[in-house]
């Protein structure tokens, strides 16, 4: 139980263009999303917390219009990466918490996408 | 400001041996602590977590302590085996949050045949 999906697993794409990153809860319906950012020899950063039906809130220094953050349902919320550039090139992660009757203090994570830009 | 601090970056131990993780915080206002296992190019799993109300939560071969007066927690593994090898990440969260995870830097186990 609580497999959280995300995809691509990797991605490469051009300066300027937008990356459209998904997390689906596969097992359990998620009220609350996460998505952080990881580079390399460091600790996963919180960017924003994503709750169905309702705008992320964004960590300070996270552009929100540069991160879009769609939670349409409890079991879908999409990360947009928009006009990225190569400064944008990290490990994108999400991760996702259950309803009540689990154990809401545990989020369960995604495999992770690799975001490369050129 | 790093609130939850994993000082040592590696750690180097034999097969069937303890593998012992420490992690610090400075926020007294965490209430409830996960570790989680991760591999390269993949998403943290998690292992095994604690509330604030306990000192010690095990589960098989993981045992996590918590120290609260000296705001120290670690992660037990016994006995180590090849496929622990891994970055252990903890995290803390507040009760009332958001339940927004507050993660250390990761320390690196390798668990040597």
């Amino acid at each position: 139980g609580a497999v959280v999906s995300q995809h691509p697993s990797r991605v490469i794409c051009k300066s300027g263009t937008s990356v459209k990153i998904e997390c689906r809860s596969l097992d359990f319906q998620a009220t609350t999303m996460f998505w952080y950012r990881q580079f390399p020899k460091q600790s996963l950063m919180l960017m924003a917390t994503s709750n169905e039906g309702s705008k992320a809130t964004y960590e300070q220094g996270v552009e929100k219009d540069k991160f879009l953050i769609n939670h349409a349902s409890l079991t879908l919320s999409t990360l947009t990466v928009t006009s990225a550039h190569p400064e944008d090139s990290s490990f994108y992660i999400c991760s996702a918490r259950g309803l009540a009757g689990g154990n809401i203090n545990i989020q369960y994570f995604g495999a992770g996408t690799r975001l490369s830009v050129l | 400001d790093q609130q939850v601090k994993q000082n040592s970056p590696s750690l180097s131990v034999q097969e069937g041996r303890i593998s012992i993780l420490n992690c610090d915080y400075t926020n007294s206002m965490f209430d409830y602590f996960l570790w989680y296992k991760k591999y390269p190019a993949e998403g943290p799993t998690f292992l095994i977590s604690i509330s604030s109300i306990k000192d010690k939560n095990e589960d098989g071969r993981f045992t996590v302590f918590l120290n609260k007066s000296a705001k120290h927690l670690s992660l037990h593994i016994v006995p180590s085996q090849p496929g622990d090898s891994a970055v252990y990440f903890c995290a803390a969260n507040i009760a009332g949050g958001g339940n927004k995870l507050t993660f250390g830097t990761g320390t690196q186990l390798k668990v040597e045949l």
